[in-house]
């Protein structure tokens, strides 16, 4: 079973700042690899899949990267409404949330 | 309009029974996987059980035997039968459509809104 490692569990970074999520798989998923974002009291939201290509309707200040074990979320320059729970997903697998929060 | 709207959650008692209903919309459930994926309160998310568009099921080690996927294809609506419930399965149950391409892989494309289950006495 592949375990997925989100780290850091919390981010506190200011608006306009940028922001870097990691997720580490515990053994190689290629290019397999989603990230979503949940706000409080709604449905996550695809945001990346194929670790790098962006869902239909996602700004570009979203973007990720990597392959094999090692995958990263950039959000640019952090929104108001960018302040959520973001989480990588491998197939069945999630990984535990990094919460993106206001400095 | 592409939607997933799911029904059926509330308050159950330790061992007890309750069908979620998933009805979707804007496009056909029996032509995609379909997945049902679950919040427990504070927690993160855990998936649960998904059924191919050949009708091959699987589950999750902690629902296996006591969870049942299935789908009505006349209605184009996907279901979770849950039985012998325990406290553990309290959560947010999401109903979800499982997007896979050879390339990029696989990822959670459209999300309902969830219904809530509480298992308690």
């Amino acid at each position: 079973e592949i375990v997925m490692t989100q780290s850091p569990a919390t981010l506190s970074v200011s608006p306009g700042e940028r922001a870097t999520l990691s997720c580490r798989a515990s053994q190689s998923v290629s290019s397999n690899l989603a990230w979503y974002q949940q706000k409080p009291g709604q449905a996550p939201r695809l945001l990346i899949y194929g670790a790098s290509t962006r869902a239909t309707g996602i700004p570009a200040r979203f973007s990720g990267s990597g392959s094999g074990t090692e995958f990263t979320l950039t959000i640019s320059s952090l929104q108001s409404e960018d302040f959520a729970v973001y989480y990588c997903q491998q197939w069945y697998t999630f990984g535990q949330g990094t919460k993106l929060e206001i400095k | 309009e592409v939607q997933l709207v799911e029904s059926g959650g509330g308050l159950v008692q330790p061992g007890g029974s309750l069908r979620l209903s998933c009805a979707a919309s804007g496009f056909t459930v029996s032509s995609n996987y379909m997945s049902w994926v679950r919040q427990a309160p504070g927690k993160g998310l855990e998936w649960v059980s998904v059924i191919y568009s050949g009708g091959s099921t699987y589950y999750a080690d902690s629902v296996k035997g006591r969870f049942t996927i299935s789908r009505d294809n006349s209605k184009n609506t996907l279901y979770l039968q849950m039985n012998s419930l325990r406290a553990e399965d309290t959560a947010v149950y999401y109903c979800a459509r499982l997007y896979y391409d050879i390339l990029t892989g696989s990822a959670f494309d459209i999300w309902g809104q969830g219904t809530m289950v509480t298992v308690s006495s």
